[in-house]
């Protein structure tokens, strides 16, 4: 079983839609959880960070962490097309080891 | 966010060559980067750790010999890869994590298209 697992899609929304991302896991020692939007040919630029559990809202931008479901979340409010690109989630306990799930490519239709 | 720069962002050489990939943490220090490979549609791949001051840790599978790291200074890593074929074209891409204090975000710096002809 992979450590994280994440739905690669491609998911395709019209603009304005509410975007749901998730990943599911199977350590119940993570503790820290990412999540990164990466663009064509470009490095993955961190969006959100969250310690344990609990949500997180920056923006259009709201991530959530359940730790009892090993499941995390990232939603997206009223998604714009420059949204569109490939979001992955990561996640890591203490050290320095993290794992990143396949990604998921977003398309927003204007 | 912390800003981490990776030169070149391209770089296009002949078979058996070697090149250079530099990562810096522009405005924080990194006690630890990362080198990563990354295939067309797929997610990161991760080749090594690598920590100021003391030897990379390789991933099962990757050449440590092919791909020399170092971590010179908590601010630089380099990743070489030597005698470059054309298998090794690839985007390589270097993150680097906050040291110290209970933060582990990781920042990832915009990468490098390595084509060997």
């Amino acid at each position: 079983q992979k450590e994280v697992e994440q739905d690669p899609g491609p998911l395709s929304v019209p603009e304005g839609a509410i975007v749901s991302l998730n990943c599911t896991y199977s350590n119940s020692a993570f503790q820290y959880f990412m999540w990164y939007r990466q663009y064509s040919r470009k490095g993955p630029e961190l969006l959100m960070y969250t310690y344990s559990s609990g949500n997180k809202e920056d923006g259009r931008f709201t991530a959530q962490v359940d730790k009892s479901s090993k499941y995390i979340s990232l939603f997206i409010r009223d998604s714009q097309p420059s949204d569109s690109a490939t979001y992955l989630c990561a996640m890591g306990r203490t050290g320095n080891q993290f794992y990143f799930g396949t990604g998921t490519s977003l398309t927003v239709i204007p | 966010g912390a800003v981490v720069s990776q030169h070149p962002s391209r770089v296009i050489c002949k078979s058996g060559t070697s090149v250079k990939i530099e990562c810096r943490s522009l405005d924080f220090q990194a006690t630890t980067m990362f080198w990563y490979r990354q295939f067309p549609k797929q997610s990161l791949m991760l080749m090594a750790t690598s920590n100021e001051g003391s030897k990379a840790t390789y991933e099962q599978g990757v050449e440590k010999d092919k791909f020399l790291i170092n971590h010179a200074s908590l601010t630089l890593s380099t990743l070489t890869v030597t005698s470059a074929h054309p298998e090794d074209s690839s985007f390589y891409i270097c993150s680097a994590q906050l040291s110290g204090g209970a933060a582990r975000e990781l920042f990832f710096g915009e990468g490098s298209r390595l084509t060997v002809l």
